[in-house]
Formats: structure tokens, sequence, C-alpha cells
């Protein structure tokens, strides 16, 4: 079975404050990493896909990196505010299909004012 | 563009009911999915399309049947439904075979199974 690792499960951090949270998964036939965000009561809304050893996208306060080798994607966050509170997942295609995407449960962020 | 469109948002079924999530995206994507969310677990895919006429299992398939007449729907049907579905469901789809392609979420179908 494969498992897509997300810590912590939940973080508490005060407005300004940066964060970030690890994603790791299995290293081989590597396709895709996805970040997504979700907010309660909304849908998941994608925030990076990154297919490359090294990748960082960025956009805004948050940014994304990516290692294909060692299995791991770390998601930033800067001064976090408190709209940024979130589940964020990671999902990676496995190695025999670049069809299904299997997630990760999370991390629940909330941004104390 | 309405982008993917999920219908009902909310459901209650008793045991044994059969019914089916709808689900359609006007952004003409060859892919389309289905994944439930329990609390404590990531979304589980239970079934994808790669085009009109092409249906594969996800990881929880069993009690779930789909189809794919047209690229714009793909209706996920169960046939008798069982306390273990009640979840949140989510229909998304993307661009086929474009693995760095994100996926685009409904606003899910909330069911429960009395």
């Amino acid at each position: 079975i494969l498992n897509v690792e997300q810590s912590p499960q939940s973080l508490h951090v005060q407005e300004g404050d940066s964060t970030n949270f690890t994603c790791s998964f299995p290293s081989s036939n590597f396709y895709a990493l996805h970040w997504y965000r979700w907010e309660t009561a909304k849908s998941p809304e994608a925030l990076f896909v990154m297919t490359l050893n090294g990748d960082e996208k960025k956009k805004g306060r948050i940014s994304a990196t990516l290692n294909t080798k060692e299995g791991y994607s770390y998601l930033y966050i800067k001064g976090s505010q408190p709209e940024d509170s979130a589940t964020y997942l990671c999902a990676f295609n496995p190695p025999d299909s670049s069809y299904k995407l299997i997630f990760g449960s999370g991390t629940r962020l909330l941004v104390r004012p | 563009n309405a982008g993917v469109t999920q219908t009902p948002k909310f459901q209650v079924l008793k045991t044994g009911q059969s019914m089916t999530l709808q689900c359609a995206q006007d952004m003409n994507h060859e892919y389309m999915s289905w994944y439930r969310q329990d609390p404590g677990m990531g979304l589980r895919l239970i079934h994808y399309s790669v085009g009109a006429g092409i249906t594969d299992q996800g990881e929880v398939p069993n009690g779930y049947n789909v189809s794919r007449s047209t690229t714009e729907d793909f209706p996920l049907r169960l046939l008798s439904a069982a306390p273990s579905q009640t979840s949140v469901y989510f229909c998304a789809s993307r661009l086929w075979d474009k693995a760095n392609e994100k996926l685009f979420f409904g606003s899910g179908t909330q069911l429960s199974v009395l």
C-alpha cells in the first residue's frame, strides 16, 4: 500500500509566525506532487503541482520545494495570517499510474489573530 | 464557466436504498474522478475516467458504480447504500494524461446512510 505521510497533523500558530509542513512519499517512478488548500465548508483548491526534483514554486507568501530522490516536499507559509487557516493536502501519483492521485491526510493549520 | 458542479449537496439515505450523485464539468476535461473524505483520512479515490466510455477503479471502489457516456458527466451510483458509505464525496476533473495538471474539485456531497 502506497502511503503519503503529512506532518504535523495539526498546527496552531500566532499571526505573523512563519511555518512549514512536510509531505513524504515513495520516491520511485515519480510523476508529480500536488499541494492543495482546503478551507472549511469549501472545496480543495490547487496551490502547486511540481514535477522536477529541486522544483520550487511560490504563490504570494506560500512556497513549496520538492526532493524526489528522498521523497519529500515542504510547504512554507511566511508571516501566517488568519485567512491562511485551512487544511493543506499533498498528493502524488503512484508509480503505476499517472491517472491516480493519492492524497495524504493533511495538515490542519489554525492561525490565531 | 461553472467549473465542476455536484448535486445534491446533502443527502440522507436509509440502508439498502440506491441513489446517484451527479457530477458535471464544462471545461472539456477528459479526466474525471470521485473521491470520498472521511475524518482522519485523506481523500480516497473511488473511481476515475479518462474519457467517454472509459472508467477504472481507484482505491475504494466496492459498493460504487460509475459510467461515462459523455465528456461532461460522470455520475456515481450507490446501488445499495450501507452506513459505511456515510462520507463527504467530491468529484474532480483535469486534462487527461497530464500528471502535472491540477485537479478542479466540485463543492462536495455530504451523504449520511442510516
